[in-house]
Parts: C-alpha cells; structure tokens; sequence
C-alpha cells in the first residue's frame, strides 16, 4: 500500500517569510497525483494545491508552490510571504491507480505577527 | 454550488448505540468518500461510492460499519454498537470523475462516546 509521510509536527513562521513543508512518499506506480490540503482549526479541508507526477514542472498557485522530485519520492510545499490566515494543518496527499487517497499525518503550521 | 454539507456536526451517544450520519455531496459529483480522523492524525480512508455503486471499503471498516447511497445522491453511515474507539472526525468528501480530480469535503461529524 501507498504511505505518505510528514516528518514535521509542527512548523513556525514569521509572517512574510518563506516556509518549507515536507513530505515523502513511497509508491511503486509511475502514474499518480500528489496533493496539498490545508485544514484550518474546526474548519473544512481545502485543495492548496496539485501536482500531476508525469509533469517535470512544478506546481504553483499564487504565493504556494511545490518542490516534486518523482525520483527520490519528494513533494514539498513552499508558502512564500506568509500570512496570519495560512496557520493551519496541512495534509500532503496521494492519489494513483486505485481511487483511495493516502493523507499523511499533518503538519501544524503557526504563523508569528 | 453549496458545497459538501454533514449532519449532523457533532454527535454524543452512550456505548453501545447505533449512529447514522448523513452526507450531501456537490450534486454534480459522482464520487462521495468517507474518511475517519483522529486527533493528530490525517484522514483515514473508509469506503468509496462512484454514483450509487461501493467500490471500496477499508478492511479497517468493521462489519458494525455500513454505508450506503442510495440513486447516487446523498450517502449515510451507519455505526452499530457504538465503541469507544469510534470516537473521531467522520468526514466525507466528493469529486468528479476521473479519480486524480481534487477532493471537496464537508465540516464532519465529530462522534463521542461516552
């Protein structure tokens, strides 16, 4: 079975600054996709952003982009200019063949003023 | 489009009752998951529709667990003889086909057990 991995709980920022989330993934499919989800306290899960792993570049979306190395099964989340409405958990996520989807075990993300 | 919306928000029943919690996805999506989620950790898969059809389920979904979604619209699970262990986040979400498509879910149903 497909796990996905979060080594880092937590996580701190000063606000507008760049932060890296990691994630690691181990699969033994070729063709998949790879999610970050944000999940704000008592609040719903939302789509951060999607990369597809047949594409080469990686994925952005405004202020949020990913590092995805398919090779060493890496896929990590930079948020760039940090705001107090990022603080949240944030959740990498797989998806392959099967029509499951594989969260990781969240990082917490605190945002400083 | 309203969203996923779950009912109720948060359930509190004694051990050993049955609960059923109901999930409206968005009306034009045809796949409706249900996940468990405990405090710290992600979302644990349940079980999977594709319309009214339950492809899936978790061999973590015991037989006290059932599911269903009838006409392919709104989804109900079921927890019979409710544990202590069955306390978490029940969360469900929907999508469109094909399966890479980005997950929307709802706010949950917190259970607890008392």
């Amino acid at each position: 079975a497909q796990t996905v991995t979060q080594s880092q709980p937590e996580m701190s920022v000063q606000e507008a600054e760049t932060v890296t989330l990691s994630c690691t993934y181990d699969t033994s499919e070729s063709d998949y996709y790879l999610f970050w989800y944000k999940q704000p306290p008592s609040r719903q899960m939302i789509l951060v952003i999607r990369q597809e792993a047949y594409k080469q570049q990686n994925a952005t979306e405004n202020r949020f982009s990913v590092n995805f190395q398919k090779a060493a099964k890496s896929f990590s989340l930079k948020i760039s200019d940090s705001q107090l409405g990022d603080a949240a958990m944030y959740f990498c996520a797989y998806s392959g063949t099967g029509n499951q989807f594989y969260f990781g075990t969240g990082t917490s993300l605190t945002v400083i003023p | 489009d309203t969203g996923v919306s779950q009912d109720p928000r948060h359930k509190i029943t004694k051990r050993g009752q049955n609960v059923t919690f109901r999930c409206d996805p968005i009306s034009e999506h045809n796949r409706l998951y249900w996940y468990r989620q405990t405090l710290g950790q992600g979302p644990e898969f349940l079980t999977y529709f594709q319309n009214e059809a339950q492809l899936e389920k978790s061999r973590l979904l015991s037989d006290r667990f059932s599911a269903e979604r009838p006409k392919g619209s709104f989804s109900t699970l079921e927890i019979q003889r409710t544990e202590q262990g069955d306390s978490a986040m029940y969360l469900c979400a929907s999508s469109s086909t094909p399966s890479y498509q980005p997950q929307h879910f709802g706010d949950g149903t917190r259970l607890s057990i008392l």
